[in-house]
């Protein structure tokens, strides 16, 4: 069963830049994958960041494209998610997630347990 | 941009109730949808993937339905278990949208 891990800070401070790894687990993404990275702000729904493919290509929200890098790193076996210009409205649990090892959907099968940031000087 | 417009925002049903959901999108998405449910402080669990397919290990009272712009989500007999949010989730052209949540309580 695959596994996932976020970490990185709880805190960052508005106009500063959130840095977030997601490590995997029980997978080496060397052999293929879709991953994303979502996130939910306090009591409100889902909402998706932005999505990895083993080709390369990466694809963003809209409404955050011009502030967020996603990348993946197969020596490490991570997922990094980089988001810029920082505002309390970005506070928020931050899910990394994967679809399954070789799956043909575009669903997210595994999800890590969420790391929760705040925005706030 | 696809927007996801599900409802109802909330319902309360009994156990052994047969409870539906409904999620629509503003363009024709095929059957790139999928359903998650969450659990108060969990990670959302994908349950219903490519509209109709249950995922491995997911009780068969939870079924999808649907294609184009209209998608229903069923369980059917509500168990106390699955008191839950439970979210649509679009994949169409790359980009991926969720709907905004049914939140589910036993009366």
């Amino acid at each position: 069963q695959v596994q996932l891990q976020e970490s990185g800070p709880g805190l960052v401070r508005p106009s500063g830049t959130l840095s977030l790894t997601c490590t995997v687990s029980r997978y080496s993404l060397s052999s293929g994958y879709y991953c994303g990275w979502i996130r939910q702000a306090p009591g409100e729904g889902l909402e998706w960041i932005g999505s990895l493919y083993h080709s390369g290509s990466s694809y963003y929200n809209p409404s955050l494209k011009s502030r967020v890098t996603m990348s993946v790193d197969t020596s490490k076996n991570q997922i990094s998610l980089r988001m810029r210009s920082m505002k309390a409205a970005d506070t928020a649990v931050y899910y990394c997630a994967m679809a399954a090892p070789h799956s043909p959907r575009e669903a997210f099968d595994f999800w890590g347990q969420g790391a929760l940031v705040t925005v706030s000087s | 941009d696809i927007q996801m417009t599900q409802s109802p925002s909330s319902l309360s049903a009994s156990v052994g109730d047969r409870v539906t959901i409904t999620c629509q999108a503003s363009q024709d998405i095929r059957i790139h949808l999928n359903w998650y449910q969450q659990k108060p402080g969990k990670a959302p669990k994908l349950l219903i993937y490519d509209a109709s397919n249950l995922q491995t290990g997911v009780p068969s009272r939870f079924s999808g339905s649907g294609s184009g712009t209209d998608f229903t989500f069923t369980i059917s007999g509500l168990q106390p278990e699955d008191i839950a949010t439970y979210y649509c989730q679009q994949y169409y052209n790359l980009l991926v949208s969720f709907g905004g949540g049914t939140k589910v309580e036993i009366k």
